[in-house]
């Protein structure tokens, strides 16, 4: 069964850093487009960062570029989103989510960011 | 901020129906047949459980069913049951590899 795992949520300081990780079990990362999701309660969904599978191409939300950097170690199937300069207005779950092609087919069961001083 | 506005909330008795509704732009649920919808059950992995604006994914039950008509998109739950309180969203492809999500409905089976 196809599977996505993320971890490295935390509570941070403003300022601060985390460095999230989404392991994919049962597939291969590099064959997917994969995104990064945030999801804020009453809020809803905003994508936050995606790459190709040639990662090449990789695109960021205006909120965060600069900031986040995505990644993928295809040794460790493993996807990455390095946060830096952390801000409040980040706090929220972030979720990894595989591309199938015009829908998102896959989904993690998210990791938790809390960014408060 | 999501881009696709649907309801906070919706609600039923077991059997009855409810319909959530999911409202773009022409950028998005405008241009493209590419709407899915997806469960949430807190704490879980978010399933997908339509794509493509009306297509069932494998072993979701046909009570479940879902449309487009310009910029709105809607998901249908009939004959309500326990397990089908969730937290629903849908999200439509916007060009590029980008998609866009909605706010998020919350169904409670009364």
């Amino acid at each position: 069964e196809d599977q996505l795992v993320e971890s490295g949520g935390d509570l941070v300081q403003p300022g601060g850093s985390l460095r999230l990780s989404c392991v994919a079990s049962g597939f291969t990362l590099r064959s997917h487009w994969m995104h990064w999701v945030r999801q804020v309660p009453g809020e809803g969904l905003i994508s936050v960062s995606r790459i190709d599978r040639d990662e090449t191409n990789t695109r960021y939300a205006d909120f965060v570029r600069g900031r986040f950097t995505i990644s993928r170690d295809d040794a460790t199937n493993t996807l990455h989103l390095q946060m830096n300069s952390l801000r409040v207005e980040d706090t929220g779950t972030y979720y990894c989510a595989r591309d199938r092609l015009f829908f998102i087919d896959l989904w993690g069961q998210g990791t938790t960011v809390a960014v408060s001083s | 901020q999501s881009v696709l506005a649907q309801p906070p909330s919706a609600s039923g008795s077991p059997g009855q129906s409810v319909t959530i509704s999911c409202t773009g732009t022409y950028n998005d649920i405008g241009t493209y047949d590419f709407v899915s919808w997806f469960q949430h059950h807190p704490g879980r992995a978010p399933k997908v459980i339509i794509y493509d604006v009306s297509k069932r994914r494998s072993g979701v039950p046909d009570r479940f069913s879902a449309s487009k008509s310009g910029y709105t998109a809607s998901l249908t739950v009939s004959g309500l049951q326990a397990e089908d309180e969730a937290d629903y969203y849908c999200s439509s492809y916007s060009g590029n590899n980008n998609y866009v999500f909605g706010t998020g409905t919350k169904v409670t089976v009364l």
